[in-house]
């Protein structure tokens, strides 16, 4: 167990639909990842932050695409209006100590997107 | 673009054979090179990485002098080494994330 827990694993949803997923870190983790990964396919980076600064995102987060981590534990990430290119499974990291030491994957929340 | 490329979708040896996994990147920098591994059924997790110089579960991986691949190998394959493989790297100029590749699906057969 790495400790990164995701929520929901499973997401059915309608095009045009709202969706939020939520990923708690352990508390020694204050670096967080989102990931997108779609079949056949690596991880894709789609933002990071450093407790609570969200300090990088990708040019693949639309503006549809929200996250945030507002206590520098838990973090959500939120897309609105979704769009059958959302389906895919994102993927939550965590990490403590230096800037590229080992993340610790959740296990991922579907999205399939009808 | 900078790009992390495993040219191998599928790899399949038998048991006790040798494997090479390749990984080819677009770009030289950081020497933070990572392969990751996600058995069936389990999460994405760290296999090894280039700055420890580490041997795991008889796997290692040599960066090679133009920093442009950082094959994993290991010379007898078990049938508990079936499993996805990444490979990955921080993009040029960001330190913090890690470029994946596709992944290579690595089946050992008995």
């Amino acid at each position: 167990d790495t400790g990164v827990s995701q929520d929901p694993r499973h997401k059915i949803t309608k095009r045009g639909q709202n969706v939020t997923f939520r990923c708690d870190p352990i508390s020694e983790h204050n670096r967080l990842y989102w990931y997108r990964q779609t079949l056949g396919q690596g991880p894709e980076f789609l933002t990071y932050f450093q407790n609570e600064a969200q300090l990088e995102k990708s040019r693949l987060l639309s503006d549809r695409f929200s996250a945030e981590r507002p206590k520098g534990s838990f973090s959500t990430l939120e897309i609105q209006r979704t769009e059958q290119g959302d389906s895919a499974m994102y993927l939550c990291a965590a990490a403590g100590g230096s800037p590229t030491g080992e993340l610790f994957f959740g296990e991922g929340s579907r999205l399939t997107v009808l | 673009a900078q790009r992390v490329t495993q040219p191998e979708k599928l790899l399949s040896v038998f048991k006790g054979a040798p494997v090479e996994l390749k990984c080819n990147y677009s770009y030289s920098g950081s020497p933070e090179l990572f392969w990751y591994v996600q058995y069936s059924r389990q999460r994405l997790q760290l296999l090894l990485r280039h700055i420890s110089r580490e041997s795991i579960k008889g796997f290692t991986a040599d960066l090679n002098k133009g920093e442009t691949s950082f094959h994993l190998k290991k010379p007898f394959a078990q049938e508990e080494d079936s499993a996805m493989y990444y490979c990955a790297r921080p993009p040029r100029g960001s330190a913090r994330q890690l470029t994946f590749g596709s992944g290579t699906q690595l089946t050992v057969l008995p």
